[in-house]
């Protein structure tokens, strides 16, 4: 099994803080994606990391793919109510089966 | 464009009872995907497709069946519900291996 860790699980900020969450695994992934998931609807894709040591940002967002692809941060900046919601990473299936794994996730709570 | 959705949005079964929960995409994906998400266990898979009629077992297929006799349609049965069934769950659907996959808001089921 191919488990993604991700910390903290849980995390509660002001508005205007910035956070770090963090993905990590012990086994390689060709490719890392980051959803978020807003109370009662499903997961959306924010972004995917492909390269070692690649850097890409969204907004406030900064994602980050280790150089050697076992783990992966989101970095957000002057965090904001909106980005409120439960942060999951997902990587797939190395053994060349048609599936994601998903980490456990970090549930994120900006306060105003 | 409706992208994925799910049927019902929210059912109590009782123990013993069979149900049969639908997901529809109308992306013209090849993959389809049958998630339970339960606090502090993130998405775990129960089945997938890689294409109309076929189908296989994920991380935790006991208790569910799967259908996918058209391409657009995806089906999860349980035939003998019970309580540890209690969860909500995500159907998704992509277009490439390990492509974004798109979820659809999920269906609560509680199980008494």
């Amino acid at each position: 099994t191919q488990l993604l860790e991700q910390s903290p699980q849980f995390l509660s900020i002001q508005e205007g803080e910035n956070l770090t969450v963090y993905c990590n695994s012990s086994s390689v992934f060709s490719s890392l994606q980051w959803y978020r998931q807003e109370p009662g609807e499903g997961p959306v894709l924010l972004v995917t990391v492909v390269t070692g040591g690649e850097v890409k940002k969204l907004k406030r967002l900064t994602f980050q793919f280790g150089d050697a692809r076992k783990d992966s941060s989101l970095h957000i900046t002057a965090a904001q109510p909106g980005d409120t919601g439960l942060y999951l990473c997902a990587g797939p299936d190395q053994t060349g089966a048609n599936n994601l794994f998903f980490g456990t996730g970090t549930r994120l709570t900006v306060i105003p | 464009n409706a992208g994925v959705t799910q049927t019902p949005k929210f059912r109590v079964l009782k123990t013993g009872q069979s149900m049969t929960l639908l997901c529809a995409q109308d992306m013209n994906h090849e993959y389809m995907y049958w998630y339970r998400q339960d606090p502090g266990m993130g998405l775990r898979l129960i089945h997938y497709s890689v294409g109309e009629g076929t189908t296989a077992k994920g991380e935790v297929p006991d208790g569910y069946n799967v259908s996918r006799l058209k391409k657009q349609n995806f089906l999860l049965g349980l035939e003998s519900a019970a309580p540890s069934q209690t969860s909500v769950y995500f159907c998704a659907s992509t277009l490439a291996r390990a492509g974004t996959q798109y979820f659809g808001p999920g269906t609560r089921l509680l199980v008494l």
